[in-house]
């Protein structure tokens, strides 16, 4: 039962260029979140899906970011036009289907984003 | 707004003594609290996952308590080792209906067990 997947490990952008970070939920997870890691900071709340839903993107800066979470495939978080202060580590996580409140999260190994 | 606080932000061990985290939180109405283990450039191991209800959760050489009135939680070591060096991230799930997905992260204690 592999956990939660993420791919790219490790992502160079240059400024202005588009970057796609993808996250594959364990199986039989339906809940999706992402956070983010900026250096030497805490991880921040970004997005929370549900398959073809956005529950609460509070978290989500107002411009540039966009989280999907189609009915086939992965969660896709996409950051247009990347800037330096977007290098961070990101972050998802996974819970069951309802994702009821006593479960925990189970977290991916992340996506590495270094913008030059 | 909850804020989640971790004391010490490092600490420097001998191998063998016992230690604890400390973790408080500003909101007590929380679903659950969760203590993380975070290797560097690693992503976030779970380490223990106590509900609102409880008081403790053991694992191993790992013991969580809570007490939610007072808004605190500690993580024991026992007996530590050098592979239990990494920095150690509490986070809390809050009540209510839509900020109740989210967990809320303090910044970690970096723990290093010397040999």
């Amino acid at each position: 039962n592999a956990g939660v997947m993420q791919n790219p490990r490790h992502l160079v952008r240059r400024r202005g260029q588009e970057a796609r970070l993808r996250c594959s939920p364990m199986k039989g997870h339906s809940h999706v979140y992402w956070y983010r890691q900026l250096p030497e900071e805490g991880l921040k709340f970004m997005v929370y899906l549900q398959k073809e839903n956005i529950i609460d993107e509070s978290g989500m800066p107002k411009e540039r970011f966009s989280a999907e979470f189609p009915k086939e495939g992965p969660s896709i978080l996409r950051i247009q036009q990347v800037v330096r202060g977007d290098s961070a580590a990101y972050f998802c996580a996974s819970s069951p289907l309802g994702g009821p409140p006593n479960y925990g999260y189970t977290f991916g190994s992340g996506t590495r984003l270094t913008v030059v | 707004k909850q804020e989640v606080t971790q004391i010490p932000a490092a600490l420097s061990v001998p191998e063998g003594e016992n230690l604890v985290l400390n973790c408080s939180f500003t909101d007590s109405a929380i679903y659950n609290l969760q203590w993380f283990r975070q290797d560097p450039g690693k992503g976030l191991t779970s380490l223990l996952l106590i509900q609102s209800s409880q008081r403790e959760q053991t694992s191993g050489r790992l013991n969580a308590s809570l007490d939610k009135s007072s808004g605190r939680s500690t993580l024991y070591i026992a007996a530590s080792q050098p592979g239990d060096s990494a920095t150690y991230l509490c986070a809390v799930r809050a009540g209510g209906e839509t900020s109740g997905s989210r967990l809320t992260f303090g910044e970690g204690t970096q723990l290093t067990v010397n040999p």
